[in-house]
């Protein structure tokens, strides 16, 4: 069965520091992967995804994610963290030909001036 | 372009009370819908999904149900609410085996 595992409910980093937050995947199959964002009170917006084209993903805001299939993992990073990065970040998983998403518990992450 | 929309916004609602939410899809058609729950500190629960009108799939057992009366329109509902239903609403929709859209969500507090 399918799996995402986010290590960390919570992060918190300076502004401008980098910003990693891990997700962890298991799939019987290539599987694509997606990273959200959600503000308070709002719906999850898509931050990126991987559909099997290059490994290393650009998304919006600067943030981008590896696919590291040797590893299971495809962890977010951003160079330089912004307040207005604040958010939770969920880590999600659907195997090829599905189109059902089976979501991590969610990372929170907190940025302080 | 495609435009998602959940109504109301907030709900606070009595135990035992019905339940109806709803969320429409503008801009696309045939699309699959989804309804996922979001617990305070936890994950979004797919609850369930539809590929069509009158097609409604379940993915756990619980208090609630959810029906598709037309094609963009997707409808969640209870007979009486338990105070476990409280929780984060979202609705979600797709074209393709690829991404998830999701609308802004209902907050359900039940007293």
């Amino acid at each position: 069965a399918q799996s995402v595992t986010q290590l960390g409910s919570h992060v918190s980093v300076s502004e401008g520091a980098l910003v990693l937050l891990r997700c962890n995947y298991s799939s019987s199959v290539p599987p694509y992967l997606f990273w959200y964002v959600q503000y308070p009170n709002q719906g999850l917006q898509l931050l990126l995804k991987y559909t099997s084209a290059a490994t290393l993903v650009k998304g919006i805001n600067g943030f981008e994610a590896e696919f590291k299939k040797s590893e299971t993992s495809f962890h977010l990073t951003k160079p330089s963290a912004h307040m207005s990065d604040a958010a939770e970040y969920f880590c999600a998983v659907s195997e090829r030909n599905t189109d059902k998403l089976i979501f991590g518990t969610g990372t929170r992450l907190q940025v302080f001036p | 372009s495609q435009t998602i929309h959940q109504w109301p916004a907030t709900l606070v609602q009595p135990v035992g009370s019905p339940l109806s939410l709803e969320c429409t899809v503008e801009g696309t058609s045939n699309p699959n819908l989804y309804w996922y729950r979001q617990a305070a500190g936890r994950g979004l629960q797919l609850l369930f999904y539809s590929v069509g009108i009158g097609q409604i799939s379940s993915e756990v057992p619980q208090n609630l149900s959810a029906s598709r009366p037309q094609d963009r329109q997707f409808i969640l509902s209870s007979k009486k609410l338990l105070l476990s239903d409280s929780g984060f609403y979202l609705c979600a929709w797709t074209m393709s085996t690829d991404t998830q859209y999701f609308g802004p969500g209902t907050r359900l507090t039940v007293l």
